[in-house]
């Protein structure tokens, strides 16, 4: 079975500055999706981006941007210039690429906080 | 984007009574639709996968007893919790897919929170 590891069960960022947030997951498959979701506090779940694992170039969505690395089985979220509303619980999850329900397997959360 | 909606937000009910939560999408057809519960400051525990027309896929420890999930059509699936004990409060998620590609998302509905006296 797939396992999502994020060690970091709490972040904090000073507005405008940059934050990592690390994620790193087990599995025994060459085709599947890794997302990053946020959950604000009105708990709406929100996709902030996805990495196929077949694609080499690591996804970018503005100011977030994820450093994948296959190899290691690692997969960190970038949020650059952070701001207020960046604030909120983020989900690192996988998702098999094969199979017919697709179900995600998501990590504990690491919750950030940001600082004026 | 795709939108996903459930009904209620927030529902209180009384111990031994059962309640319905109403997951819609609405712009798009749902094949699949999947149940998450997750407790304060937790992550999102799947509790069971549905196809329309078929019958829902429980994870393992989720009393499908307890837990009634129907995917009577393509927009519509339902989770019934059955004599609902205070142990059963917690936030309700739904999510959706469009389709059975992999590259397609996962649409999450805004959640019920269910309180149980």
């Amino acid at each position: 079975a797939q396992t999502v590891t994020q060690s970091q069960p709490e972040m904090s960022v000073q507005e405008a500055e940059t934050v990592t947030l690390s994620c790193t997951y087990d599995t025994s498959e060459s085709d599947y999706y890794l997302f990053w979701y946020k959950q604000p506090p009105s708990r709406q779940m929100i996709l902030v981006i996805r990495q196929e694992a077949y694609k080499q170039q690591n996804a970018t969505e503005n100011r977030f941007s994820v450093n994948f690395q296959k190899a290691a089985k690692s997969f960190s979220l970038k949020i650059s210039d952070s701001q207020l509303g960046d604030a909120a619980m983020y989900f690192c999850a996988y998702r098999s690429g094969g199979g017919s329900n697709y179900k995600l397997t998501f990590g504990k959360g690491t919750l950030l906080t940001v600082n004026p | 984007g795709a939108v996903v909606s459930q009904h209620p937000s927030w529902v209180i009910c009384k111990s031994g009574t059962s309640v319905k939560i109403e997951c819609r999408s609405l712009d798009f057809q749902a094949t699949t639709m999947f149940w998450y519960r997750q407790f304060p400051k937790q992550s999102l525990m799947l509790m069971a996968t549905s196809n329309e027309g078929s019958k829902a896929t429980y994870e393992q420890g989720v009393e499908k007893d307890k837990f009634l999930i129907n995917h009577a059509s393509l927009t519509l699936s339902t989770l019934t919790v059955t004599s609902a004990h205070p142990e059963d409060s917690s936030f309700y998620i739904c999510s959706a897919r469009a389709g059975l590609r992999p590259s397609y998302e996962q649409y999450f509905g805004p959640g019920t929170r269910l309180t149980v006296t």
